[in-house]
Formats: structure tokens, sequence, C-alpha cells
């Protein structure tokens, strides 16, 4: 399975809204409502923010919403904040393939 | 409360085989349902998960990396070791182990990471 597309970087100055894309095929991101994104930053493990496409565990900030048309999962950070500056990557289970697949990530910086 | 920490050696050959052990506590792999999965990132790079054992003792492989992967659990001690042969420069990396549960599809809580460098 490949990785899934992210783009690079994106970057919004504090309070705007931007959001991430992430890439797949129908037999993963499309095919499946398990698309999960991770936030982390600089020398830290991954923290779960999304799961499940559209849902946020427990103690993750509401400025953080996901959602997915087609082949493509979106994460959007709205409010955008300082401590928002970090790595994020989407991630995709297929139960058909019974395989995990991480995104390529993409660099978020708040001008 | 979960958490996880991996260990195991900082520094190996080329060919050698690493061994990294993830110990957990706050959960159990008798549990049904729960699994323990590693996830890898070499320096400046992205997230790539390798493998997953599950309470059941089923496991999951990365198709690309499944030839040289041994996962294996130890519920006695609550830890997963996870073994991978012929270690190779691009091998280096941070491996992170994480828990997950078989009907959730992600995974939620993440050990600190554990970085393996390869070299001669």
């Amino acid at each position: 399975q490949s990785a899934l597309t992210q783009p690079a970087s994106v970057s919004g100055s504090p309070g705007q809204s931007i959001t991430i894309s992430c890439t797949g095929t129908s037999s993963d991101v499309g095919g499946y409502t398990y698309v999960s994104w991770y936030q982390q930053h600089p020398g830290k493990a991954p923290k779960l923010m999304i799961y499940d496409v559209n849902n946020r565990p427990s103690g993750v900030s509401n400025r953080f919403s996901g959602s997915k048309s087609g082949n493509t999962a979106s994460l959007t950070i709205s409010g955008l904040q300082a401590e928002d500056e970090a790595d994020y990557y989407c991630s995709s289970y297929s139960p058909s393939s019974t395989q995990y697949v991480f995104g390529t990530g993409t660099k978020v910086t708040v001008l | 409360h979960i958490t996880l920490k991996e260990s195991g050696p900082t520094l190996v050959k080329p060919t050698q085989t690493l061994t990294l052990t993830c110990t957990f506590s706050g959960f159990s792999l008798i549990a049904s349902g729960a699994g323990v999965g590693w996830i890898r990132q070499p320096p400046g790079k992205a997230l790539e998960w390798l493998a997953l054992v599950y309470w059941d003792d089923n496991k999951r492989y990365s198709p690309s990396l499944k030839s040289r992967l041994t996962i294996t659990k130890d519920t006695s001690k609550n830890q997963v070791v996870l073994t991978m042969t012929n270690m190779d420069p691009v091998d280096t990396a941070t491996y992170y182990c994480a828990h997950n549960y078989d009907i959730f599809n992600y995974f939620d809580f993440w050990g600190q990471g554990t970085r393996v460098t390869v070299s001669s």
C-alpha cells in the first residue's frame, strides 16, 4: 500500500482556519470511515487528534475537525493558535487488507 | 491510565537483527480487543506502520517488510517484542509502539519512541 498524499506544508495566521488534505484510494480512505489524524510536535510522539473521519478524543480542542469526500479526507484547524504549529499525519485502515497506512505528513506553520 | 515505553539498542550494525521491546501498563493483552502496534519514523520523514499484534495472537505486518518482521507478545510481562532482521542504514529511525483496539482502527496511546541507528 502506498502512503497517503498530503501537502508538504500549510500555513496560516493566528485566528485563521486552515485545511490539510489527505488523498488515498477507494481501497483505503475512500472505502471506509477509518481515517485518523495525528499531531506531532518536534521530538515528541504523535498524538491522536481525530478518529473515524470526524470524531475527537476526549481532551482534544473542538477547533480540530475532520471530514471526507470520496478518496480525500481533510483536517481543519479553526482559530489557529501558535501551539498548533506541528506536523500532522493522516492514517487509514483497510479491513479488506487489514493494513494501516500513514500519510506523507504536513508541516503546519503559524505565521 | 495507559502508558507504553519502548526499549532496545540505540545502535546496530548492518545485517544484524534488531530486537525492540514495548512495555506497557494500564491495559492487558489478555483483554478482548486489545492490541499493540509498532510504527517507525526515519529522521525528518513520515510515519510508517510496521506491525500489530492483538489479544488473540492475531498478527498483522506491513507487506513491504513482512519478510523481515516478527511480532510477539508476553502477556505475563505486559510486553510486546518486535524483531527486524537484516538491518540496513535505511532502517535508521525512531521506533514507536502504540495501543490499538481491534474495533477502533486507530492508535490512541503512544510510547515516547526509541531511536535506532544502523551503522557499521
